[in-house]
């Protein structure tokens, strides 16, 4: 139950197209949603972060949205581009008292193709 | 990646040797946490502490044993490790571990190879 699942594992896109990242969780006491950028050589950072209040959240060509109801959330790259490249990753905490602990999914490899 | 550090950035170890492995965050933060990012695994928990004090020991074997002396510094001293125990080990912090949402930030790992 304290999974995260992600899909695609490696996703290739062409410069200028939309990227999309999907993550399912089943604990639905989680209520922190934060997506991870990582570059060779890197540590992760963080890109964008959502809780269940809201659908969805935007930020420059970064969208999560969110559906409770499914369990699910998802990144969308649009106007994709090569500079994007990078490992992608989702996380989930939460769940009164918890620590701030942050569950990983497996990391998606993003290919943005110029 | 300038606000937490680690040191070394490579090691390679025989499976006889202590090595330790530092981290340091510019961030005043009072939180610090250590993962292990394997290939194709999600990156994995292993210690918290908060206020210098451990708040999490994600079942981890006691060859790798943390120290933190200040909320600035964290330590994973490492004896006796496995082959498998090759990895990509990444030191985070944050301002505190009271209450979930609170962003993490990475340094940039070190990589670990034991022979």
């Amino acid at each position: 139950q304290q999974q995260v699942k992600q899909s695609p594992q490696s996703l290739i896109v062409q410069k200028g197209g939309i990227s999309i990242i999907n993550c399912a969780y089943e604990n639905t006491a989680f209520d922190y949603f934060p997506w991870y950028q990582q570059f060779p050589g890197k540590g992760p950072a963080l890109l964008i972060a959502i809780r269940p209040d809201v659908s969805e959240k935007k930020e420059g060509r970064f969208t999560i949205s969110f559906n409770k109801s499914a369990k699910q959330f998802s990144l969308h790259i649009m106007d994709s581009q090569p500079g994007d490249s990078a490992t992608y990753f989702c996380a989930a905490s939460g769940g009164g008292g918890a620590t701030n602990k942050l569950i990983f999914g497996t990391g998606t490899l993003l290919a943005v193709q110029p | 990646e300038t606000g937490v550090t680690q040191t070394p950035r490579h090691l390679v170890m025989g499976m006889t040797n202590k090595k330790s492995l530092k981290c340091e965050q510019h961030l005043g933060h009072n939180a610090m946490y250590w993962y292990k990012q394997s290939a194709k695994k999600p990156l994995e928990l292993m210690f918290v502490y908060n206020f210098k004090e451990q708040t999490e020991n994600n079942s981890v074997p006691s060859r790798f044993s943390p120290e933190c002396p200040n909320s600035s510094h964290l330590f994973l001293h490492l004896h006796t490790l496995q082959p498998e125990d090759s990895a990509l080990y990444l030191c985070a912090s944050s301002q505190d571990t009271l209450g979930g949402g609170d962003t993490q930030y990475f340094g940039p790992g070190t990589r670990l190879t034991v022979l």
